[in-house]
């Protein structure tokens, strides 16, 4: 029973395509966060939902966004993919105030 | 939002402690302080977090000085399983912006 999952675990795909990447989470947490990994291993939040409402908006390209349908999923649609989003992209869930996030296993994405 | 400075590597062996320092001179007030550690090709695990003198769990431990501009995580009796990247974060748990700056950690490397 994983506590955070995401889906795919990897994924390749062409430059210009539209892809999206899903989040699941069954800890009862009330926030879920998506965070991108490049290369360099540096780790990046990009968005921070709270009870289906966005909180955090880093500054990433509007081709990036987060939907939530509930409080448990927070998924992550990118619309025409470049190169530079080639990453690993990491969901993470925790309940406000207890300062301890859990990962997911993250998402390769490659984009060729 | 304070940032973190760590050392980018570091070796020891089976059976040693290992203290990985890290640097946070602009901590605000009411931060705390948090460590999480990577292994490849998973998302960070959370290991543990204070917000002055000392905190231990059954996995480390952490020292905060008075002035908390700087703090020290523990690994007692490393084994090669530690071999990981470890992230110093400082940040407000409760704030509804909860967001942290991850630094590029520390690579730990445990030799037989």
């Amino acid at each position: 029973d994983t506590a955070v999952s995401q889906t795919p675990k990897y994924l390749v795909t062409q430059m210009g395509n539209d892809k999206s990447i899903k989040c699941e989470q069954n800890l009862g947490h009330d926030t879920m966060y998506w965070y991108k990994q490049d290369s360099k291993k540096f780790l990046k939040i990009m968005f921070s939902y709270n009870n289906k409402e966005l909180i955090i908006n880093e500054t990433v390209p509007n081709r990036f966004s987060p939907k939530s349908p509930d409080k448990a999923h927070l998924n992550l649609h990118i619309n025409s993919l470049e190169l530079g989003d080639s990453a690993v992209y990491f969901c993470a869930s925790t309940s406000r105030g207890t300062g301890e996030l859990f990962f997911g296993e993250g998402s390769r994405l490659t984009v060729l | 939002l304070a940032k973190t400075t760590q050392p980018i590597s570091m070796d020891s062996y089976e059976g040693q402690e290992v203290n990985i320092t890290c640097s946070h001179n602009n901590i605000a007030t009411n931060d705390y302080i948090t460590w999480y550690q990577q292994f490849p090709s998973q998302g960070p695990r959370f290991i543990i977090q204070g917000y002055k003198t000392k905190v231990t769990n059954e996995v480390a431990s952490l020292f905060i000085p008075a002035d908390r501009k700087s703090s020290t995580l523990s690994l007692p009796r490393v084994s090669l399983s530690d071999t990981a990247v470890y992230y110093c974060l400082v940040g407000l748990p409760m704030d509804s912006n909860y967001q942290l700056i991850w630094g590029a950690g520390t690579k730990l490397i445990i030799k037989p």
